[in-house]
């Protein structure tokens, strides 16, 4: 079965820093990847995807992500962070050949952006 | 405004006490989804629809029943709610996988 880690549970940095979270996925087959991010109280809003193609994906809110099917990684990156980027970020991973449409998601990873 | 609507979005039950969590989405979505999302679990799928009659379970689906009678609606019925069941449930919505799903904005749950 598929599984997803995020290898870092809580991430503090300051503002205006780069950023680096980190997702491991388990499947070497094709696979469909995906970035949510969780603002407290709130449901989860679609960062960035990769389906195919080009392995350097760019999302909402200056983020970006990197496939690599050697390494079955897929970081999320963002050169400055914001104070308004303070929030949890899950990594999810389907098989396209899934018939149930299911995401299989990672812990999560909370990141505290301070001034 | 294409949205995944939850209700209601916090609810607090007594153990055994049936209960339904209603969620309807307005943008024709064929996939729909429950998920609950517990700390340090990350969202672990309870129950999930292709179509109209076609659900199915997902990983966590003991104690939890669902329907889909209409495309828009996929309600998720506790008939006997147990402290365990103390959660944040979200339900989510999608064209195809591809798309990745649209979430609601969950429903917190205690049952005490």
């Amino acid at each position: 079965a598929q599984s997803v880690t995020q290898l870092d549970s809580q991430v503090p940095v300051f503002e205006e820093a780069p950023v680096e979270l980190r997702c491991n996925y388990s499947s070497s087959v094709s696979v469909y990847l995906f970035w949510y991010v969780q603002y407290p109280n709130q449901g989860l809003q679609l960062l960035l995807k990769y389906l195919s193609g080009s392995t350097l994906v760019k999302g909402i809110n200056g983020f970006e992500a990197e496939f690599n099917k050697s390494q079955t990684s897929f970081h999320l990156r963002k050169p400055s962070v914001h104070i308004s980027d303070t929030a949890e970020y899950f990594c999810a991973v389907s098989d396209p050949g899934n018939q149930g449409g299911k995401l299989i998601f990672g812990q999560g990873t909370e990141l505290s952006v301070k001034p | 405004e294409a949205q995944v609507t939850q209700n209601p979005r916090y609810l607090i039950t007594v153990t055994g006490k049936k209960l339904t969590v209603t969620c309807s989405q307005n943008m024709n979505h064929e996939y729909m989804s429950w998920y609950r999302q517990d700390p340090g679990l990350g969202l672990r799928q309870i129950y999930y629809s292709m179509n109209v009659e076609v659900t199915d379970k997902g990983d966590v689906p003991e104690g939890y029943k669902v329907s889909r009678k209409e495309k828009r609606n996929f309600p998720l019925i506790l008939e006997s709610p147990s402290p365990n069941q103390t959660s944040l449930y979200f339900c989510a919505s999608s064209f195809s996988l591809g798309y990745g799903y649209t979430f609601g904005s969950g429903t917190r749950l205690t049952v005490v």
